[in-house]
């Protein structure tokens, strides 16, 4: 597509049941990335993908959240258990990668989803 | 490690007016920078980004800014504000190939 989507746009969930956010970047990109965006605590980086693999997890804010990526591509990032201060945007990013391995150093953004835990 | 402040989580210009959104970073390594507008419900789009070339970068509806690497700063500006400009704008920071380290955004308002 022409940039990156992001699936559900909102959700809204009960406390202690799980959800699944998915993320399909734009063709070709490599590298994707996860960032939440909460009251308080701005944007903060969650996860990052190079491929299937995922190097950098340390954003991760407990073993409720995980996530992965199947065929260089789609990405699904799940919280169990939801609790009420899960609630926050969550935004999704790819990047390309260049000729060398590296990285272009621009991460286009999708329009996020907007979970809500009562 | 690397960190953004952006000074004013709330700034208010009239329309015609001078924009100015000041952001100063920390990084241990050469930084790229970046800045993101975000308008109401939808995701973050690049304005403009310093990757160590111009200092002075030209980004997309005539915004611009200037990275001074001696006041560790890259303040974005606009000389005369438009109503479409009113949105949020986040200052990023990233070592290249790294996530973003973001600051905590500036709302800008424009008044009529």
């Amino acid at each position: 597509g022409a940039g990156v989507s992001q699936s559900p746009s909102n959700k809204v969930t009960e406390k202690g049941k799980d959800v699944e956010l998915r993320c399909d970047p734009i063709s070709g990109h490599t590298a994707l990335y996860w960032y939440r965006q909460s009251l308080g605590q701005g944007l903060e980086f969650l996860i990052y993908f190079q491929g299937n693999s995922a190097p950098d997890k340390s954003g991760l804010p407990s073993d409720r959240f995980s996530a992965e990526r199947t065929g260089g591509s789609v990405s699904t990032l799940t919280i169990q258990r939801t609790q009420q201060e899960d609630s926050a945007v969550y935004l999704c990013a790819s990047s390309l990668e260049l000729a060398g391995g590296s990285r272009e150093e621009t991460q286009y953004f999708g329009p996020g989803t907007r979970l809500l835990v009562l | 490690a690397q960190s953004v402040t952006q000074l004013g989580s709330h700034v208010s210009v009239s329309e015609g007016a001078l924009v100015l959104l000041r952001c100063n970073y920390s990084s241990s390594v050469p930084p790229y920078l970046f800045w993101y507008v975000q308008y109401p419900n939808q995701g973050l789009q690049l304005l403009l980004k310093y990757t160590s070339a111009a200092t002075l970068v030209k980004g997309i509806n005539g915004f611009e800014a200037e990275f001074k690497k001696s006041e560790t700063s890259f303040h974005l500006t606009k000389p005369s504000a438009h109503m479409s400009d009113a949105a949020e704008y986040f200052c990023a920071v990233s070592a290249g190939n790294t996530p973003l380290v973001f600051g905590k955004g500036t709302r800008l308002s424009v008044i009529a």
